[in-house]
């Protein structure tokens, strides 16, 4: 079936400190990836998505790549502030619209000054 | 974007009770939503399909007398947890799909705790 493995955390940073969060992936057909951040008591919300091989998703500064090669969908980010703790989720979806989805199961990350 | 909202964000009950859940679209139709749960330290895991007007397809191990789903209208579905125990405590979250099946919007989840 589909799966989604991502690094276990926590993963402590200082802020500016440059951030990578690894995701890979194993499905059927051609999946859209995405990467979902959870804020302390509030809710997922959709951080970036890729639809296709090679694409970039980004937002806010995140940055990640669908690699069909090594299918992975890492999270990358240059600058990593305090603002940015928060639990962060690798999913897959091979529906349309990304409506049914698997997660990983989350890496928290805790940006220090 | 879509807003999905869900009620209540947190709620206790005893054991042996039963909660509802309830998740809306403020500003579009969902003919389908998703139901997840998610343990502490754990990923969210789809327990059902809700589909208006149609019986809920649930996913494999999820109890369909226990977590009872109803999605009466267009913009409303409901997740009740019956006959509660301590072990169903967990964040529960839905999701809707957006027009065009874009993307899936998130409620803001609900923390049971059964005590």
């Amino acid at each position: 079936g589909d799966s989604v493995t991502q690094m276990e955390g926590p993963v402590t940073l200082s802020e500016e400190a440059f951030l990578t969060i690894n995701c890979t992936y194993t499905a059927t057909g051609y999946p859209s990836l995405f990467w979902y951040v959870q804020y302390p008591g509030e809710g997922l919300q959709l951080l970036l998505k890729a639809t296709k091989a090679d694409d970039k998703g980004s937002n806010k500064g995140f940055e990640a790549t669908y690699r069909k090669e090594t299918t992975s969908f890492h999270l990358e980010k240059g600058s990593v502030q305090v603002s940015d703790s928060a639990v962060y989720f690798c999913a897959l979806s091979v529906t349309r619209g990304g409506n049914k989805l698997t997660f990983g199961t989350g890496t928290q990350l805790k940006v220090e000054l | 974007g879509a807003v999905v909202s869900q009620h209540p964000s947190w709620v206790i009950c005893k054991s042996g009770t039963s909660v509802k859940i309830e998740c809306r679209s403020l500003d579009f139709q969902a003919t389908t939503m998703f139901w997840y749960r998610q343990f502490p330290k754990q990923s969210l895991m789809l327990m059902a399909t809700s589909n208006e007007g149609s019986k809920a397809t649930y996913e494999q191990g999820v109890e369909k007398d226990k977590f009872l789903i109803n999605h009466a209208s267009l913009t409303l579905s409901t997740l009740t947890v019956t006959s509660a125990h301590p072990e169903d405590s967990s964040f529960y979250i839905c999701s809707a799909p957006g027009t065009g099946f874009t993307e899936a919007f998130f409620g803001q989840g609900t923390r049971l705790t059964v005590v």
